[in-house]
């Protein structure tokens, strides 16, 4: 199946900074999703990107498509300590849905 | 109503055991999934079924044996449990496919430790 390398692996932030988690692949992905989980909790599906070049928004998430379809972030803008938790990215190739190794956020507050 | 269920949340055993997890849905979806977690968080699928015939079976050591009864449910059953057993296993089904739409819903995962 498709492999996605995603880094940074941790990151620490202050309440308020921005932070990005990035995925690519060596290969051309027909789609991409990202999954958030929070500490304890399980992997919940936030968005899927298709189109090449794709930017789609959820309040202060940005989530893009590269142009060639091989990377993807996620963004957020002014970190609150409700966005602390593990943020997945996962490739999708028919019913086989591919992990990328996660980000794991933590926010001071 | 919840989803995606999982039972048991919490499974305490010593190596050499036998346990079994109930994963069941009622979304009506067609494939549901195993995953395991480790410590690291890194989810890796074990096994697959689509209305209750196994379409993924990843490189798990043959102690783990996956039993669909019906597509609303999976099962894992793990034999002569390890320490390397230990770890956080999800559950997750979808619908697929739907026009590539192949979101997954998990379930709130088995947190297994092996003594």
């Amino acid at each position: 199946g498709q492999q996605v390398m995603q880094i940074p692996q941790y990151q620490h932030v202050q309440e308020g900074e921005d932070f990005t988690t990035y995925c690519n692949s060596s290969t051309t992905l027909s789609n991409i999703q990202w999954y958030k989980q929070r500490p304890g909790g399980h992997p919940v599906f936030l968005i899927q990107l298709v189109k090449s070049g794709e930017v789609k928004k959820q309040k202060r998430l940005t989530f893009q498509f590269g142009e060639a379809k091989k990377n993807s972030s996620l963004h957020i803008t002014a970190t609150q300590t409700t966005d602390v938790g593990t943020y997945f990215c996962a490739v999708n190739s028919g019913s086989r849905l591919t992990f990328g190794e996660g980000t794991q956020l933590t926010v001071n507050p | 109503d919840t989803a995606v269920s999982q039972t048991p949340k919490y499974l305490v055993t010593q190596m050499g055991n036998d346990k079994s997890i109930k994963c069941e849905q009622n979304l009506g979806h067609d494939t549901m999934y195993w995953y395991k977690q480790d410590s690291k968080k890194f989810l890796k699928i074990m096994f697959s079924y689509n209305n209750k015939e196994l379409i993924i079976n990843e490189t798990v050591p043959n102690r783990f044996s996956p039993k669909s009864p019906d597509k609303a449910h999976l099962n894992l059953h793990i034999n002569s449990l390890e320490l390397g057993d230990s770890a956080v296993y999800f559950c997750a089904s979808s619908q697929v496919p739907r026009y590539l739409h192949n979101e997954q819903f998990f379930g709130p995962g088995t947190r297994l430790t092996v003594l």
